[in-house]
């Protein structure tokens, strides 16, 4: 069936570093890809997505390609800050292309600490 | 637009027990799913309501159940509570159902002692 599999947490980094979140998925057809965040305290909330093969999805600076030839979805930033502290989710759609049945598969989230 | 509203933020119940959530959606969506967040297992689907109707449904026991109302808002219900429901209980409208953009709300923390 459909799953995802990312990166183990928490992820520690100085604040200016690069990261890397990565994100692997098993799917049938083409599943639509999100990034989710969840700062502390609060729910989820969109951070980026991409709906076909090769679209990059990005947002406050983080950005993440659709790869279907190795079906990843992977996180980066070029620089991080401190208030990116927080979790992130992958989550690939699951089911059929059009329909009622589809839904997001979520990943375990990977916990992010950015020290100054 | 209002956000998404989750309502209490906060129960304490104990074990035995029954619970109700309430969840107001973004105006205009349809679509309000549940979700049960905890450390170990992470974010896990409950269901999914459109319409009035219930169009998903995850691996939960028949303890968890839900509805929606016309006005698109939606309870979910846990009955006989257990010490392993406690959990942030999240709620999310989407205008198109649970594969589209989720909108969430703070949540429900809920503890059964």
């Amino acid at each position: 069936g459909n799953s995802v599999t990312q990166m183990e947490g928490p992820v520690t980094l100085s604040e200016e570093a690069f990261l890397t979140i990565n994100c692997t998925y098993t799917a049938t057809g083409y599943p639509s890809l999100f990034w989710y965040v969840q700062y502390p305290g609060e729910g989820l909330q969109l951070l980026l997505k991409a709906t076909k093969a090769d679209d990059k999805g990005s947002n406050k600076g983080f950005e993440a390609t659709y790869r279907k030839e190795t079906t990843s979805f992977h996180l980066e930033k070029g620089s991080v800050q401190v208030s990116d502290s927080a979790v992130y989710f992958c989550a690939p759609t699951r089911g059929p292309n059009a329909g009622n049945n589809r839904k997001l598969i979520w990943g375990l989230g990977t916990s992010l600490a950015v020290n100054p | 637009k209002a956000g998404v509203t989750q309502t209490p933020r906060y129960l304490i119940k104990t074990r035995g027990q029954q619970v109700t959530l309430s969840c107001s959606p973004i105006s205009g969506h349809r679509s309000v799913s549940w979700y049960q967040q905890t450390p170990g297992q992470g974010l896990q689907f409950l269901f999914e309501y459109f319409s009035e109707t219930q169009r998903n449904k995850g691996n939960f026991p028949g303890r968890f159940s839900g509805r929606q109302f016309s006005n698109s808002r939606s309870e979910m219900n846990v009955s006989t509570l257990e010490l392993g429901d406690s959990a942030l209980y999240l709620c999310a409208s989407s205008f198109q159902g649970a594969a589209d953009t989720q909108y969430f709300g703070p949540g429900t923390r809920l503890t059964v002692l």
